[in-house]
């Protein structure tokens, strides 16, 4: 019983470099998201999906790339990576959307960018 | 703007006193409301959530949470803290949209033995 899984849990870049941060979930869920998690300000949305072939931007989209080509992948790219990107970042999935319905997360990618 | 505000960054209670952790929401229309608790190094998962039925909402772990329009609240409660409550907690809401959530700044719990 997998739920969401995130890979890596760990990652450290240099400034300028790119990345990928994986998320796949095995509840048939269309209803995919990533958050970045900062000290004191919550969770912030990056992106979400809401479907296979359908994204969206949040609260917080630049420099963040996504794609969503099946119900179970929703992977998070960083094209240029900046020190203002260090965070933990969590992806969320819903059967039904953010409204009613239970978000289920991941354990987290934490990300150092120097 | 809409917002979520958890008043108390840290809260610090002894073990078997009770645990009231605060969150206001600023909008005009009753809004659905959640409350999600993260243990250290893991992701959040939902405690609790108000969706327009009763205004009670019983949880997980023990926990309840009032919604209170008149306030403008959704309190958190447990009447008896336990060591395995020591968490953060992230009140949250969705005012005007299917698929974006409000989040409040969070709440870390500690609890004294």
């Amino acid at each position: 019983n997998a739920g969401v899984t995130q890979t890596p849990k760990f990652q450290v870049l240099k400034t300028g470099q790119s990345m990928t941060l994986q998320c796949a979930q095995d509840m048939n869920h269309e209803y995919m998201s990533w958050y970045r998690q900062d000290p004191g300000m919550g969770l912030r949305l990056i992106h979400y999906s809401v479907g296979a072939g359908i994204t969206d931007q949040g609260e917080v989209p630049n420099g963040y790339n996504v794609s969503r080509s099946t119900t179970e992948d929703f992977p998070l790219r960083l094209l240029s990576a900046a020190p203002s990107q260090t965070s933990v970042y969590f992806c969320a999935s819903s059967y039904s959307g953010a409204n009613t319905g239970e978000l289920f997360f991941g354990e987290g990618s934490r990300l150092t960018v120097l | 703007a809409q917002s979520v505000t958890q008043l108390g960054s840290h809260v610090s209670v002894s073990e078997g006193a009770l645990v009231l952790l605060r969150c206001n929401y600023s909008s005009s229309v009753p809004p659905y409301l959640f409350w999600y608790v993260q243990y250290p190094n893991q992701g959040l998962q939902l405690l609790l959530k108000y969706t327009s039925a009763a205004t009670l909402v019983k949880g997980i772990n023990g926990f309840e949470a009032e919604f209170k329009k008149s306030e403008t609240s959704f309190h958190l409660t447990k009447p008896s803290a336990h060591m395995s409550d020591a968490a953060e907690y992230f009140c949250a809401a969705n005012m005007d949209s299917n698929y974006q959530l409000i989040w409040g700044a969070g709440t870390k719990l500690i609890i004294k033995p």
